[in-house]
């Protein structure tokens, strides 16, 4: 079967830097991403890694690995706002996006 | 970036009736819009693809005569909950893909509506 893997919940100091990781188990692979998502509101596109390496977008990055099958997403200067819960997605081989369960940040003064 | 509007935001309705919710992408054209549910606490689950000017594909394990996917053009579909109970109470969420980005690229998301069947 296919399925993402990735903590349940973390919790880290203001200012600080977390990483968030997701390993995955796909059937083919097209792709990665993260997504950002505050309690009661509908999620909001971070990241999409297709390559191997690092990508940086302001204070947050992603990693990818494919053949290891994993990603990482690392905040920096980490602020209150940050609070949420962050969703790894694989794209598979037929590009369906499967959905890891989400990482819930708790980001404390 | 481009815009997906989900209405209502909010609705509360009694057991029985129906309950229709409005997904519409407002800057670009989506040959596929996505529907999700997601209980609390939970990660989103795909329900159903919904496919313009075709018949929406719908996840194992859900009820396509209760959950009616309508997709006429290509910047609006809808998802009508019928006969709603309080087990469908959750929290819907649609998202489209711009058809110029094909099959990769980001996926917008409606703000969600959050349905309460008392």
């Amino acid at each position: 079967g296919q399925n993402i893997d990735q903590p349940t919940e973390m919790t880290a100091t203001e200012g600080a830097i977390v990483q968030i990781n997701c390993t995955y188990q796909t059937s083919g692979f097209n792709g990665l991403f993260w997504y950002q998502q505050h309690a009661g509101e509908a999620p909001t596109f971070l990241s999409y890694n297709v390559l191997d390496g690092l990508e940086e977008k302001g204070r947050f990055s992603s990693f990818l690995s494919r053949s290891k099958g994993y990603s990482y997403l690392l905040l920096k200067e980490l602020q209150m706002k940050d609070s949420a819960s962050y969703l790894c997605a694989v794209q598979d081989g037929n590009y369906q996006l499967i959905w890891g369960a989400g990482t819930k940040l708790i980001i404390k003064p | 970036g481009a815009v997906v509007s989900q209405h209502p935001s909010r609705v509360i309705c009694k057991s029985g009736t129906s309950v229709k919710i409005e997904c519409r992408s407002l800057d670009f054209q989506a040959t596929t819009m996505f529907w999700y549910r997601q209980f609390p606490k939970q990660s989103l689950m795909l329900m159903a693809t919904s496919n313009e000017g075709s018949k929406a594909t719908y996840e194992q394990g859900v009820e396509k005569d209760k959950f009616l996917i309508n997709h006429a053009s290509l910047t609006l579909s809808t998802l009508t909950v019928t006969s709603a109970h309080p087990e469908d109470s959750s929290f819907y969420i649609c998202s489209a893909r711009d058809r110029e980005q094909g099959d990769t690229g980001e996926l917008f998301f409606g703000e969600g509506s959050r349905l309460t069947v008392l």
